[in-house]
């Protein structure tokens, strides 16, 4: 089945520091992968996508890039701002289905 | 962008009732509907699966009698939640996909509280 792992929180980082959130998964098939973010109090919102091998997702200075040799599509930002401060999960869908979520990393940025 | 609206945002009620939750899709028709539930400083969780005009699909473990769930018309799904008990306390969010879409477009979330 599908599974997503990314890395527990709470992340701590001070503003303008580079952002790394890891997350691997397992798929049957070739997945959509997804990074979403919830920020407090708040629903879902796409931060952005990658649909197949060696694409990037950018959004707002995010970037991810679906790497299938590592099964990995890690989250990264340059330099992170108070207002990024949030839950991140990472996500993917085979085909048509629902989303399979992994377990949602917190990240708290410091002035 | 497409836009999913949740109702009631936050709802606290008496154990053993039942309570309503609408998820709408409203600037695209959603053939697809999925309700998930988030238990605190946990991920989302799939509930269940609403195609318009056919019956849920459930994921294993959760209760069809308890988790009503209608999805009669192209713009709107409603989940009841059935005798109400604390544990059923959480988050619960929907999210919408138009037909022949992949992207999923997710609802602002309905907090219940059951006393």
């Amino acid at each position: 089945g599908n599974s997503v792992t990314q890395m527990e929180g709470p992340v701590t980082l001070s503003e303008e520091a580079f952002l790394t959130i890891n997350c691997t998964y397992t798929a049957t098939g070739y997945p959509s992968l997804f990074w979403y973010v919830q920020y407090p109090g708040e629903g879902l919102q796409l931060l952005l996508k990658a649909t197949k091998a060696d694409d990037k997702g950018s959004n707002k200075g995010f970037e991810a890039t679906y790497r299938k040799e590592t099964t990995s599509f890690h989250l990264e930002k340059g330099s992170v701002q108070v207002s990024d401060s949030a839950v991140y999960f990472c996500a993917l869908s085979t085909g048509r289905r629902a989303l399979t979520f992994g377990s949602g990393t917190r990240l708290q940025v410091q002035p | 962008g497409a836009v999913v609206s949740q109702h009631p945002s936050r709802v606290i009620c008496k154990s053993g009732t039942s309570v309503k939750i609408e998820c709408r899709s409203l600037d695209f028709q959603a053939t697809t509907m999925f309700w998930y539930r988030q238990f605190p400083k946990q991920s989302l969780m799939l509930m269940a699966t609403s195609n318009e005009g056919s019956k849920a699909t459930y994921e294993q473990g959760v209760e069809k009698d308890k988790f009503l769930i209608n999805h009669a018309s192209l713009t709107l799904s409603t989940l009841t939640v059935t005798s109400a008990h604390p544990e059923d306390s959480s988050f619960y969010i929907c999210s919408a996909r138009a037909g022949g879409h992949n992207e999923q477009f997710f609802g602002p979330g309905t907090r219940l509280t059951v006393l």
